[in-house]
């Protein structure tokens, strides 16, 4: 089974600054998914990704499929980036694995 | 399009009963999957469905169980409930499910076991 280890676990930025989560796996995998979610629990899919590097706004994920890593960037991060960041991986078309996520907070 | 839909968002229940969660899919989605979400042991799978068959079944004892309708709608049945089961139940649905396509999730339910 894939082990999938998400750090910081917590992470306080002032708004403004630029912001990285990691997410590293132990297993080959097919797919990756990078999740977000507010709080009241609604997760929304930020990205998914197999190889090389997707950006969307201020968002940018990279993967690395020889390191088994993958990291999510938040440039001129915004108070309203605040919540849960979850990393989630698939190997073929097997169920997704979660990490236990990253909470951050973007003070103004 | 519509969203994934969940209902109901809040259920408190009593330990031994039963519960039905019901998720709607995207229209035109055929996969659904269902996960678990505690503080103490994060998000974990249940079981994906697809065209009304169990296609993949998590590490959960058999009072966990679901179905799938032929408009895809699924439906999961928690029986003789416990303290541990309180937890954030979500659904997401896919086109066909596997690594090629991206799972959208719905709001979930929140389940408290009293």
């Amino acid at each position: 089974k894939n082990e999938v280890e998400q750090s910081p676990q917590n992470l306080t930025a002032q708004e403004g600054e630029f912001i990285t989560i990691n997410c590293s796996y132990s297993v080959g995998i097919s797919a990756l998914h990078w999740l977000q979610q507010h709080p009241g629990g609604g997760i929304v899919s930020l990205f998914m990704l197999s190889s090389g590097k997707k950006k969307h706004g201020r968002l940018i994920a990279t993967i690395n499929i020889q390191e088994k890593h993958s990291s999510l960037h938040i440039t001129a991060s915004h108070p309203r980036d605040s919540a849960v960041y979850i990393c989630a991986v698939m190997t073929g078309n097997t169920p997704l694995v979660f990490g236990k996520g990253t909470r951050l907070s973007v003070i103004a | 399009k519509a969203g994934v839909t969940q209902t109901p968002r809040y259920l408190i229940k009593t330990r031994g009963q039963q519960v039905t969660l019901s998720c709607s899919p995207i229209s035109g989605h055929r996969s659904v999957s269902w996960y678990q979400q505690t503080p103490g042991q994060g998000l974990q799978f249940l079981f994906e469905y697809f065209s009304e068959t169990q296609r993949n079944k998590g590490n959960f004892p058999g009072r966990f169980s679901g179905r799938q309708f032929s408009n895809s709608r699924s439906e999961m049945n928690v029986s003789t409930l416990e303290l541990g089961d309180s937890a954030l139940y979500l659904c997401a649905s896919s086109l066909t499910g596997g690594a090629l396509y991206e799972q959208y999730f719905g709001p979930g339910t929140r389940l408290t076991v009293t």
